[in-house]
């Protein structure tokens, strides 16, 4: 069953705290992204990656880091730096990432609260 | 800073009418543009995507583009009440590496 997997559905923070948020796709898609989606507002970009072992900061990178060790696998780290974290990410997905018409689709989302 | 614009709505019509949906894009290079529905509390799920001006239909969906004006809307033709959702508009830059999205229309079809 092919799909883009993000995990946990929830996740709660306390203040000061590292968060990795995970994404696994077996779509062999190349391209990989993070977006954040505030309430009643669109979709922000953080990161995105291309290639394994290359990635590029999005609008709202800082406060964030990831890596793209293997195709199938782009994690989010939500650092301490990132001050107003509370958010709905977002991961998704596409084939080549590189050419017009490359078609996002999207896991289920992880919703992280700061308590 | 290039952007999207959508109109936040709601967007209220009847069950059986034509719901229209528009999005106004900044970047004049865009070549590729997409909406996705979000239903609440979910992840957005494509619904069509157009790069050529003019009309391109999909079932009760019709996307039309006009580069020209800068503008891209969504048709959709007897409308339901699971129609009901916010509309993602989403631009896509001149690379094809990156998509910019609108904050969404929210739409509610009313039996």
């Amino acid at each position: 069953d092919g799909g883009i997997t993000q995990s946990p559905k929830y996740l709660f923070r306390k203040e000061g705290q590292n968060v990795t948020l995970s994404c696994e796709q077996n779509l062999n898609h190349d391209a990989m992204y993070w977006y954040r989606q505030d309430p009643g507002q669109g979709l922000r970009l953080i990161y995105y990656s291309q290639i394994v072992n290359d990635f590029q900061k999005g609008d709202i990178a800082e406060g964030y880091s990831v890596s793209r060790e293997k195709k199938e696998s782009f994690p989010l780290t939500v650092t301490s730096a990132q001050k107003n974290p509370t958010a709905f990410y977002l991961c998704a997905s596409s084939y080549s990432g590189g050419s017009p018409t490359d078609t996002q689709y999207f896991g289920p989302g992880t919703r992280l609260t700061v308590l | 800073q290039k952007e999207v614009e959508q109109n936040s709505g709601p967007l209220s019509v009847p069950e059986g009418a034509i719901a229209s949906l528009n999005c106004t894009y900044s970047d004049r290079g865009s070549q590729s543009f997409f909406w996705y529905r979000q239903y609440s509390g979910k992840s957005p799920e494509l619904i069509m995507f157009i790069y050529s001006n003019g009309d391109k239909e999909d079932g009760r969906f019709t996307a039309q583009l006009n580069k020209a004006s800068q503008y891209v809307s969504l048709l959709i033709r007897d409308s339901q009440p699971s129609d009901s959702a916010t509309y993602l508009c989403a631009v896509e830059n001149n690379a094809g590496n990156m998509l910019t999205f609108g904050g969404g229309t929210r739409l509610m079809v009313k039996p």
